[in-house]
């Protein structure tokens, strides 16, 4: 079966110190993995991909097969980050609809 | 339009009334999906099209529920003697090429009271 597991319901961060938002997952193949972000009143959006291997506002995420992990990080954080950040994953190809984890949300205190 | 839109932005109705929300993906996309987004929770996958055709309904919660895309491109989602636990903000989403994301719309808060 398909799963997502963030662990951290809500992480607070001070401005400045480094952030990481942890993903597992739970799938029988080769999965593609995403991190989503939701900004206060503002709609669901793509933040990173693991395939494309970007920097997306400072942040990287990087697959590691042996861990089924898929976590989010950023060396610095600013209080634009604070927001609800969800991992989620497909099929290879994105031949399957992703699944989503609940979510962490992330708090950055000046 | 320059990205998914979805009517209405909120709906109250009451218990065991009918409902349809819809959603209109971006121009071009074929793949488009719902799901439901209850609190607190991670969205929940409901149903997926790949064009006219329903390629994936099994998150779809009971028989309650149906979807269709009639022409490929707006999709309604209909919820039939709703209950107090449908609640939920119902969000869809489109994709050109779903390995590269999707893109969402701002949702659907549905509240049945």
């Amino acid at each position: 079966a398909q799963r997502v597991t963030q662990p951290e319901k809500l992480l607070s961060v001070f401005k400045g110190a480094p952030v990481e938002l942890k993903c597992n997952y739970s799938y029988s193949g080769s999965p593609e993995l995403f991190w989503y972000v939701q900004y206060s009143r503002q709609r669901l959006q793509l933040l990173l991909r693991h395939i494309s291997r970007e920097s997306i506002k400072g942040f990287t995420a990087d697959l590691n097969k042996g861990e089924t992990s898929f976590h989010l990080k950023k060396p610095f954080a600013q209080e634009e980050d604070s927001a609800m950040y969800y991992c989620a994953l497909s099929g290879i190809s994105g031949n399957t609809p992703l699944v989503f984890g609940k979510g962490t949300r992330l708090s950055v205190i000046a | 339009g320059a990205g998914v839109s979805q009517t209405p932005s909120n709906k109250v109705t009451e218990k065991g009334k009918y409902v349809e929300l819809r959603c209109d993906p971006i121009s071009g996309h074929t793949a488009l999906y719902w799901y439901r987004q209850s609190l607190g929770q991670g969205p929940e996958f409901l149903i997926y099209f790949q064009g006219t055709g329903a390629a994936d309904d099994s998150g779809l919660p009971n028989d309650r529920f149906f979807a269709v895309r009639p022409e490929g491109s707006v999709s309604t989602l209909k919820i039939q003697r709703t209950e107090r636990g449908d609640s939920a903000v119902y969000l869809c989403a489109s994709s050109l090429d779903p390995v590269r994301g999707y893109t969402f719309g701002s949702g659907t808060r549905l509240t049945v009271v």
